[in-house]
């Protein structure tokens, strides 16, 4: 139980692109999602965490209107890198957490990740 | 100073050992702690979820938290082979981590049959 399916799993596009990556909860329904960016030898860093049918919270940093989060149901989240450059290119990778349950019975489940690569 | 410190390894041990993998954190705001392990190609798997200092212990896994000294510990008796992954120590302030975590840069384990 407790799948988090992401897609694409790796993309590469020209510079100026703009690149959608899904986070779908399989088998529960995900009150909260999280998105995590990871550059290499670098830990996982929360970007925003978004909750259904409100906007998004961004952390600091973390640039709005390049990184468009939609979280339109409680099972599908989307992340959207808007004119997409170079410097985008990174492992993306999201987290739903249970609205069911407290504490440790609410962990946080994770997709396998999206591999960006932008020429 | 990072916010959280893992020594990312690798780590290589024989089969049979007992693995001791390690964080320390600077903000005492956190009181909840997990650790992940991760696959090559696959999304970090939750293994322990601890929130108070102590031990808790799970088949032949341990964790370990020190408060005081904002250090916590994962350790693994009796290693296989198939535990080789990069285990990942992550802690948020909010219970369940529900305000986002924070993680180590991971750690990379292997275990030589």
């Amino acid at each position: 139980g407790a799948v988090v399916s992401q897609h694409p799993s790796w993309v590469i596009c020209k510079s100026g692109t703009s690149v959608k990556i899904e986070c779908r909860s399989l088998d529960f329904q995900a009150t909260t999602m999280f998105w995590y960016r990871q550059f290499p030898k670098q830990s996982l860093m929360l970007m925003a965490t978004s909750n259904e049918g409100s906007k998004a919270t961004y952390e600091q940093g973390v640039e709005k209107d390049k990184f468009l989060i939609n979280h339109a149901s409680l099972t599908l989240s989307t992340l959207t890198v808007t004119s997409a450059h170079p410097e985008d290119s990174s492992f993306y990778i999201c987290s739903a957490r249970s609205q069911i349950g407290t504490g440790e019975r609410q962990p946080q489940h994770f997709g396998d990740g999206t591999r960006l690569s932008i020429l | 100073q990072k916010e959280v410190e893992q020594d990312p390894g690798p780590l290589s041990v024989p089969e049979g050992a007992i693995v001791s993998l390690n964080c320390t954190y600077s903000n005492s705001a956190f009181q909840y702690f997990m650790w992940y392990r991760q696959y090559s190609r696959k999304g970090p798997e939750l293994l322990m979820y601890t929130y108070s200092s102590g031990n808790k212990e799970d088949g032949r896994f341990t964790a370990q938290v020190d408060k005081s000294s904002k250090y916590i510990s994962l350790f693994i008796r009796d290693s296989q082979p198939s535990d080789s992954a990069t285990y990942l120590c992550a802690m948020s302030a909010v219970r369940g981590g529900a305000d986002g975590l924070t993680f180590g840069k991971g750690t990379h384990l292997i275990i030589q049959p």
